[in-house]
């Protein structure tokens, strides 16, 4: 079974800049989540999808960030304009049901300067 | 609110037993994730356990729940050097917002 698959592995932008991050989940899997992981931090979940509605985007900062699951399968990531705060690895998940995430992808580096 | 803590780093013998600590302090929480992080990679879902559960073991895998005093520990029997890694826990609660709460991890490193 593949796992998640994440892209680009890393990414290093300017202040102000725009990046966008792009996920594909297992297949099947209805559930897909967005975490930031900050350096010595647990993951903090960003949004959550369910096929490719929204269940939870609470902690998302919505100014800045924006994320979207339209066919209900891969998803992408946005960040308009990016942060020195954002420097963090995303980490995309996924799950048959809406539990807990089950299965996570090695993440997206980001490093903002 | 919500809140999980743990230790930063825990150094064990290869084939000793590690025991990594969690404590929360949401008393309705039900469900208490194990995670495991290697380097460089995602994490991953070791074991879980609900909360009307008082242990859950799973191969070398010993979670030990203490509700009264919301800790929650896992064990791994005969630690080997694979098992070094970043080990989170996590919990979430059945009402309300169900996201995962985790804490910030402890490193553990096996000696060889």
């Amino acid at each position: 079974e593949a796992g998640v698959a994440q892209s680009p592995r890393y990414k290093i932008i300017e202040k102000r800049q725009s990046v966008a991050f792009w996920c594909n989940p297992i297949s099947g899997h209805a559930t897909l989540y967005w975490y930031q992981q900050i350096l010595g931090q647990g993951p903090k979940l960003l949004i959550q999808f369910q096929n490719n509605g929204v269940v939870d985007d609470s902690q998302l900062p919505k100014d800045r960030f924006s994320a979207e699951r339209l066919k209900g399968v891969d998803s992408t990531l946005k960040i308009q304009p990016a942060k020195l705060e954002d420097s963090a690895v995303y980490l995309c998940a996924s799950s048959l049901g809406t539990g807990a995430p089950d299965t996570f992808g090695s993440g997206t580096r980001l490093t903002v300067v | 609110g919500e809140d999980v803590e743990q230790s930063l780093f825990l150094s064990v013998r290869e084939g000793d037993s590690s025991v990594i600590n969690c404590t929360y302090t949401d008393s309705s929480s039900t469900y208490l994730y194990w995670y495991k992080q290697e380097p460089g990679a995602g994490l991953q879902l070791l074991t879980y356990i609900f909360s009307n559960m008082d242990m859950k073991q799973d191969q070398r895998l010993t979670v030990l729940l203490n509700k009264k005093d919301k800790h929650l520990s896992l064990r791994i029997a005969d630690t080997q050097t694979g098992d070094s890694a970043i080990y989170f826990c996590a919990e979430r609660m059945d009402t309300g917002r169900r996201a995962l709460t985790f804490g910030s991890g402890t490193r553990l490193q096996v000696q060889p």
